[in-house]
């Protein structure tokens, strides 16, 4: 497997812009997790999905941030209007969660400059 | 919440000497994972380990869980151990598999 695949790798865009983030999961995983990495925050859980189904959003900063998941094997983060504080790494996640537990894997990241 | 403390926050070591970083959580859980985010910020798994000890080469890794601590040890260090190293755990009582990660430590490891 090529591993957790997002897209693009760097992005540079104007204030109130839409950015859209793209994530591709590892094939048969089931969970799906977008960090965020600042150097005031470090990395924080923005979101989780569960079986393609949001189970928690309670890290999404606010209303300008939306995340999708409409199947098994792509995701999206969005952010509209985009804002200078949005600047950041962010991370998709990938795991098989069962009653065990089990290793996550992280994508290479997207750089996001907002300007 | 979970908290997550990692220590030291930042580590100077001189190439080819050994270091210990610790990870103390504050509840249960069932999984805890080891990271190193390298200088190109790439997040590399190093080790999946919610309980006793592994190694791999020049690493290894102890968890303690019912003290709810886990070790790194990094031996003969060289200079591309540079990098932060994260540790996330996921809650015992989670059906979700949330992870939530500690603050890092900072290596940086001289010629």
């Amino acid at each position: 497997d090529a591993g957790v695949i997002q897209s693009p790798r760097h992005e540079v865009t104007e204030m109130g812009q839409e950015v859209t983030l793209r994530c591709k999961p590892i094939s048969g995983h089931n969970s799906l997790f977008w960090y965020r990495q600042t150097m005031m925050r470090g990395l924080e859980l923005l979101i989780y999905f569960n079986n393609n189904v949001p189970i928690d959003d309670s890290g999404m900063p606010e209303d300008r941030f939306s995340a999708k998941m409409p199947n098994a094997s792509f995701s999206t983060l969005k952010i509209q209007p985009s804002e200078p504080r949005d600047s950041a790494v962010y991370f998709c996640a990938s795991s098989l969660w069962g009653p065990m537990g089990t290793e996550a894997f992280f994508g290479q990241g997207t750089r996001l400059t907002v300007v | 919440g979970i908290q997550v403390e990692q220590s030291p926050p930042d580590l100077i070591l001189q190439e080819g000497a050994n270091s210990t970083l610790r990870c103390n959580f504050s509840d249960s859980v069932n999984n805890l994972q080891w990271f190193h985010q390298n200088p190109w910020g790439q997040l590399i798994n190093l080790f999946y380990i919610p309980s006793g000890t592994k190694q791999n080469g020049r690493l290894s890794a102890t968890t303690v869980a019912t003290e709810r601590y886990s070790l790194l040890y990094i031996s003969s260090s060289q200079t591309t151990d540079s990098g932060v190293y994260f540790c996330a755990v996921v809650k015992g009582s989670s059906n979700t598999g949330k992870l939530i990660f500690g603050q890092g430590t900072t290596l940086q490891v001289k010629p």
